[in-house]
């Protein structure tokens, strides 16, 4: 069965760090690009980081280039967020996210984890 | 940025009706536009890619048509986990961007 598990999120100051982490199971993880995508709370779904399956390709949202940084660890089948700089705004449960199709971002995002939150309050 | 304009806000309707649900871009994307529904409490579900392709596993009631700016995702029959929130999404260009939302709502 494919899945994907987020963990990392907790309560952290503005300003603070965070690295969260989303452990695949169930397909070739170098086979596929993975994306972070947010949702703050009673809101909609914010794209925020995606890497490609070799993990030579990431690319970010305005509001995030700089502060955060996605890797991946072929060896582990894991995919991380390290999120610098914490801003209020930046509160939101995150979803880590498989791509349908390889590296084919028209395909979607066909499997998604449970999410965790990450609250920036002091 | 391309944005994505979702409407209606909120859809009432009962189960077995039919739901039409649109999805507008500020800009032509082509047919790179997925449609996800998300149940309360839930992750979000892939429903349908490239604007017409329905994803692994879902059910034929659901339908997607349109290309360049005008989307549309339809549900011949609704189902009582069909009510919920519906996103569209683009990948033309980065950032890939979701619309605001529409509610299936009973």
């Amino acid at each position: 069965e494919v899945q994907l598990l987020e963990s990392g999120g907790r309560l952290v100051q503005p300003g603070g760090s965070l690295r969260l982490s989303c452990a695949a199971s169930g397909f070739t993880f170098s086979n596929y690009a993975m994306t972070w995508v947010r949702q703050a709370p009673g809101k909609g779904l914010d794209w925020v980081s995606g890497i490609s399956g070799s993990g030579g390709t990431t690319l970010y949202t305005d509001s995030v280039r700089g502060r955060f940084t996605v890797s991946r660890d072929k060896s582990q089948n894991m995919l991380y967020l390290l999120m610098d700089s914490l801003r209020v705004e930046d509160t939101a449960v995150y979803y880590c996210a498989k791509y349908t199709f390889g590296d084919d971002v028209r395909t979607g995002f066909e499997i998604w984890g449970q999410g965790t939150a990450v609250t920036v309050s002091s | 940025e391309i944005v994505l304009t979702q409407s209606p806000a909120t859809l009432s309707l009962s189960p077995g009706e039919r739901a039409t649900l649109s999805c507008r871009a500020s800009q032509s994307v082509s047919s790179s536009l997925a449609w996800y529904r998300q149940r309360s409490g839930q992750s979000p579900r892939l429903l349908i890619y490239a604007a017409s392709n329905r994803a692994p596993g879902i059910p034929d009631r659901f339908s997607g048509s349109g290309s360049g700016t005008d989307f549309t995702l339809t549900i011949s029959s609704l189902e009582p986990e069909d009510f919920a929130v519906y996103y569209c999404q683009q990948s033309w260009n980065w950032p890939l961007t979701f619309g605001g939302g529409t509610k299936v709502e009973i």
